[in-house]
């Protein structure tokens, strides 16, 4: 069936410093690919999206690159702040058909100060 | 922005009890909603797809008959836990798919301790 592969499921880096999140997903009619952080106890929140017609996209700090024919998609953050830290998860998503989100196992990220 | 509630947000029931939990998207109509299921320091997983007017769709290994969705209204679905027991304590969240179809929304969650 259908999933998606995310690493690494924990990465620690000092503020500042970038950190890289990598996800492969093996629907290849998947168009749209969103990352959500969630926070302890709290809702997912999406912080980024990308269409399979867009190769990188970035907003601010953020950013995501897509290569569908390899079937990746990475999230980059820049200059990692402590508020930062939390739980990252990617996702794959046809926009036709069936609606349904596969979720990736998550990361979580700590920031050290 | 599109919001969504989701009430209660904590609730501890005893063994055997019903559970219902409410999904409301407040400033649009969601002709598709989503139910998901969290255990700690786990991913989402789906359980469950609620359209507006016809049966939800139950991923594999869902028990249709013990997790009862309604989805009544363009803004209002509901997952029912039907005779709850403690493995079914988890932290269980809706989301509402947007006009476009695209983006979907998050409840906060309700937290479900089954004693």
């Amino acid at each position: 069936g259908e999933n998606v592969e995310q690493h690494p499921s924990t990465l620690s880096v000092q503020e500042g410093d970038s950190a890289v999140i990598k996800c492969t997903y093996s629907d290849s009619a998947s168009n749209y690919f969103p990352w959500y952080k969630q926070e302890l106890g709290k809702r997912p929140q999406l912080i980024i999206d990308i269409r399979s017609n867009v190769g990188e996209k970035k907003d601010q700090r953020i950013a995501v690159t897509l290569n569908k024919t390899a079937k990746h998609f990475s999230l980059h953050i820049t200059e990692t702040q402590p508020e930062d830290s939390a739980v990252y998860f990617c996702a794959a998503k046809r926009t036709s058909g069936t609606y349904k989100y596969i979720f990736g196992t998550g990361t979580r990220l700590k920031v050290l100060a | 922005g599109a919001v969504v509630s989701q009430h209660p947000s904590r609730v501890i029931c005893k063994s055997g009890t019903s559970v219902k939990i409410e999904c409301r998207s407040l400033d649009f109509q969601a002709t598709t909603m989503f139910w998901y299921r969290q255990f700690p320091k786990q991913s989402l997983m789906l359980m469950a797809t609620s359209n507006e007017g016809s049966k939800a769709t139950y991923e594999q290994g869902v028990e249709k008959d013990k997790f009862l969705i309604n989805h009544a209204s363009l803004t209002l679905s509901t997952l029912t836990v039907t005779s709850a027991h403690p493995e079914d304590s988890s932290f269980y969240i809706c989301s509402a798919l947007g006009l476009l179809q695209e983006t979907q929304y998050f409840g906060p969650g309700t937290r479900l301790l089954v004693l």
